[in-house]
């Protein structure tokens, strides 16, 4: 089992449509979470932190449950221009992979 | 201006030929990742280091080399050994201890010709 874990995807979506991305860890001693996104071709972004307390950043808002260990990204309103690719990424020292495991990613299409 | 800044953008390299990638950080991170990419794959782990003269094998090392003589400064070698290495490559910082973002360079995309 892979230490994080996204939905496969990808998600073809209207414009104006809510889409939500869901993540699991399978380590708890995790630290920090993050949604990248990623445009074809070019190098994965930061798009936001992710806390315990919830987060929100305009059309986007993200949430942690630490107890079942899943991570969520809900894009509200969703435009042509979030189109991309959707990276979970975990922070936790010491790991075999350094200290960023990716998920695989989610790629969202958004469609006139 | 902070950043990661990766060179070239594009590179071709001939059958049997060496090359290598440069990625260079002012974040003063003491992390420092290579990631290989395929078209419609995710991010795989080549090597990554955590000190000055320390790295570590990720997934696919194999066919790849890497040093570590400076903070700022990580190149990957792509060997001839390597036998598939066209592919978008992407090097990230980070700090150790977690809890802060990873940067990315803006990638290099090396073709075999």
């Amino acid at each position: 089992r892979k230490e994080v874990e996204q939905d496969p995807g990808p998600f073809n979506v209207p414009e104006g449509a809510t889409v939500a991305f869901n993540c699991t860890y399978s380590n708890s001693a995790s630290q920090s979470f993050f949604w990248y996104r990623q445009d074809c071709r070019k190098e994965p972004k930061l798009l936001m932190s992710v806390y315990s307390s919830g987060n929100e950043d305009g059309r986007f808002t993200a949430q942690l449950n630490r107890a079942s260990q899943y991570i969520s990204l809900l894009i509200r309103d969703s435009k042509l221009s979030d189109s991309a690719t959707y990276l979970c990424v975990v922070t936790r020292f010491g790991g075999s992979q350094g200290n960023l495991i990716f998920g695989k990613g989610t790629k969202l299409s958004v469609k006139p | 201006d902070g950043g990661i800044t990766q060179s070239p953008k594009y590179l071709f390299r001939k059958e049997g030929q060496n090359v290598t990638l440069s990625c260079e950080q002012n974040l003063n991170h003491d992390a420092m990742y290579w990631y290989r990419q395929d078209p419609g794959q995710g991010l795989r782990l080549i090597y990554y280091s955590q000190i000055v003269n320390d790295f570590q094998k990720g997934d696919i090392a194999e066919g790849y080399s890497v040093s570590r003589e400076k903070k700022e400064s990580f190149p990957l070698t792509v060997t001839s050994a390597q036998k598939n290495p066209t592919a978008f490559y992407l090097c990230a910082s980070s700090t150790i201890a977690g809890g802060t973002e990873a940067f990315f360079g803006q990638g290099t995309r090396l073709t075999v010709v």
